[in-house]
């Protein structure tokens, strides 16, 4: 069926080496992806998106990468700092379709 | 400041009992949505409004009904709640379908 998809359900890093969140999507319709953060007793918050006319995106210390080949998307952070440490969920929205779907999340922790 | 305010944050209430959450943008957004957030399952859409008088069923509608009266409001009705819709409830918003979500803080809800 379709589905979102995460390949690991927490990463734990050091402080300051970088991290890489994977994620998987199955519907090749799916032409709009977002990456999201979710702190501890917050709503998800927007890092970053892409459109599928793109298969890279660079911000703010964060990269997303986006292999339509594959179906896959990942989001890079740089310098993994503390404060980095929350849920981060990947989200698709089907170009023939008006909602966006979310992936289970992964938990990212970052070791001082 | 631009955000979603959700109310209330944070309701346990009984079987059969109806309750309404309410949700207001103050962003001028046309989109807004209602997900439910369970562990392990991610967020999961329940409705969505691609503006005032449009409202459509996302994955898991049943049990819930919306309203969309006015552009800034988008409260979530659940006539008959029942233990299963005991869940953390997230309110969100965007300019447009295809743009960046704004969350509210979220809405934890307890049926005993």
């Amino acid at each position: 069926g379709e589905s979102v998809g995460l390949h690991l359900p927490t990463l734990s890093v050091q402080e300051g080496d970088n991290s890489i969140i994977n994620c998987a999507y199955s519907n090749s319709a799916s032409d709009y992806f977002i990456w999201y953060k979710q702190e501890s007793g917050k709503g998800p918050q927007f890092i970053i998106d892409i459109r599928s006319n793109m298969d890279k995106r660079q911000g703010q210390r964060v990269t997303v990468l986006l292999n339509k080949t594959v179906k896959h998307l990942s989001l890079q952070i740089a310098a993994t700092q503390p404060g980095d440490s929350a849920v981060y969920f990947c989200a698709e929205r089907r170009s023939n379709n008006n909602d966006m779907r979310f992936g289970a999340g992964t938990r990212l922790t970052v070791k001082p | 400041e631009a955000q979603v305010t959700q109310n209330p944050r944070y309701l346990i209430t009984v079987t059969g009992k109806k309750l309404t959450v309410t949700c207001s943008q103050n962003m001028n957004h046309e989109y807004m949505s209602w997900y439910r957030q369970d562990p392990g399952l991610g967020l999961r859409q329940i409705y969505y409004s691609m503006n005032v008088e449009v409202t459509d069923k996302g994955d898991v509608p049943e049990g819930y009904k919306v309203s969309r009266k006015e552009k800034r409001n988008f409260p979530l009705i659940l006539e008959s709640p029942s233990p299963n819709q005991t869940s953390l409830y997230f309110c969100a918003s965007s300019l447009f379908v295809s743009g960046e979500l704004f969350f509210g803080e979220g809405s934890r809800l307890t049926v005993l």
